[in-house]
């Protein structure tokens, strides 16, 4: 089965400084997306960054990116630059494929909360 | 393109009775999924809806239910509510036609508070 860790429960990085967060993953899959959201107070899921396993190059979003280890499925988030708007909950989500239909739904972590520093 | 929305943000109510979401996606996206959020079990898939037909299903018991109109809006509806069904209910969508990965899209939530 599908699974993925987020070890980190919580953390905290101060205003400007930078922060990674961490999550591991299992699939049997060879292509495929992975995502991370995040959940403001608001609870709105907002999608960060996608990186497609196929590509070598680490996705990049502003003061977002990750560093994907495919070999080891390892798929951190780090955010540069860290701004008080960044604190939230952050998910990681790997698909997993449904049998019967080939059809993907998004297995999530169960989160990091980020808290921000003044 | 305006963004998912769904109704109503907020309800409570008593145990036994039933209740109804809505969910409109995103003008073009055909697919809806719907997940629950609680503090002890996380983000669970619940199920997914494409061209008005159940395309996948997550592991709840069948007093969770959904359906999708031609429009794509979609309902999820829960009945005999239980204590344990207070929940924040997101749904999300995508433009996904078959077996490619797209990026989910998601609502502002609908939270349930069963008393």
């Amino acid at each position: 089965a599908q699974t993925v860790t987020q070890s980190q429960p919580e953390m905290s990085v101060q205003e400007a400084e930078t922060v990674t967060l961490s999550c591991t993953y299992d699939t049997s899959e060879s292509d495929y997306y992975l995502f991370w959201y995040k959940q403001p107070p608001s609870r709105q899921m907002i999608l960060v960054i996608r990186q497609e396993a196929y590509k070598q190059q680490n996705a990049t979003e502003n003061r977002f990116s990750v560093n994907f280890q495919k070999a080891a499925k390892s798929f951190s988030l780090k955010i540069s630059d860290s701004q008080l708007g960044d604190a939230a909950m952050y998910f990681c989500a790997p698909p997993n494929r449904f049998i019967m239909t080939g059809t993907y739904k998004y297995i999530f972590g169960t989160g990091t909360r980020l808290k921000v520093l003044a | 393109k305006a963004g998912v929305t769904q109704t109503p943000r907020y309800l409570i109510k008593t145990r036994g009775q039933q209740v109804t979401l809505s969910c409109s996606p995103i003008s073009g996206h055909r697919s809806v999924s719907w997940y629950q959020q609680t503090p002890g079990q996380g983000l669970q898939f619940l199920f997914e809806y494409f061209s008005e037909t159940q395309r996948n299903k997550g592991n709840f018991p069948g007093r969770f239910s959904g359906r999708q109109f031609s429009n794509s809006r979609s309902e999820m509806n829960v009945s005999t509510l239980e204590l344990g069904d207070s929940a924040l209910y997101l749904c999300a969508s995508t433009d996904s036609v078959g077996q490619t990965q797209e990026t989910q899209y998601f609502g502002p939530g609908t939270r349930l508070l069963v008393l």
